[in-house]
């Protein structure tokens, strides 16, 4: 079974400031899949970033940086310099590598609140 | 190109009734997965479909039950409602059954049951 953990349940900074959302997860799998999407209030996920459990490069796209640390089960996720649009709640996702298709385990969520 | 649709939006049922929600995925996707996402709580896999047969289920009761239409769309039906039934249904499309193909949201249907 696999298991997804953000301990945040909900962060608030002030704009321009850096933010860090952890997720750490568990799995018996040797190949996964790990996502984070973005839910705004609108309710609609929005798919941000896919990583393969073989590639533990970290990705920078723009103000968003991901950090992927196998030896620690840990898919942390920095936003540079916040915005008021980056407010949302953040999900980080597990899916495995099986025979067939596996649904998405996701965590409980980050609810970011960016102040202006 | 049009993404993945949901209806209704929102729907009120009482205890004991039953339910139809429908998804239209994304064009050019072939496999539709559903998933219940609770307040305050991460989205949990339903079930998915493939070539119209279910592939996969998660932890859900027999009351809950899908099917996939030859056009890719598909239906989540709940039977006997119960109070813990309210929450945001989320259809999500992809293409083919691998796990590393990336999923497409809908907006989802909120389901409030009284």
């Amino acid at each position: 079974a696999q298991k997804v953990t953000q301990a945040q349940t909900e962060i608030s900074v002030v704009e321009k400031e850096d933010v860090t959302l952890d997720c750490v997860y568990e799995t018996r799998d040797t190949t996964y899949y790990l996502f984070w999407y973005k839910q705004p209030p609108s309710g609609e996920l929005v798919f941000l970033i896919r990583r393969n459990s073989f590639d533990e490069q970290n990705e920078i796209s723009g103000r968003y940086s991901w950090n992927f640390q196998k030896s620690t089960s840990s898919f942390n996720f920095t936003i540079t310099a916040s915005q008021v649009v980056d407010s949302a709640v953040y999900f980080c996702a597990l899916r495995p590598e099986g025979g067939g298709a596996d649904g998405l385990t996701f965590g409980k969520g980050t609810h970011l609140i960016i102040q202006p | 190109d049009a993404g993945v649709t949901q209806s209704p939006t929102h729907l009120i049922k009482t205890r004991g009734q039953q339910v139809t929600l429908r998804c239209s995925p994304k064009s050019g996707h072939d496999t539709v997965s559903w998933y219940q996402q609770a307040l305050g709580q991460g989205p949990q896999f339903i079930f998915q479909y493939y070539e119209e047969e279910e592939r996969q289920r998660g932890n859900f009761p027999d009351r809950f039950s899908g099917h996939q239409f030859p056009n890719y769309s598909s239906e989540l039906n709940v039977n006997a409602l119960l109070l813990g039934d309210s929450a945001l249904y989320l259809c999500a499309s992809s293409t083919g059954d691998s796990s590393y193909n990336e999923q497409f949201f809908g907006p989802g249907t909120r389901l409030t049951v009284l």
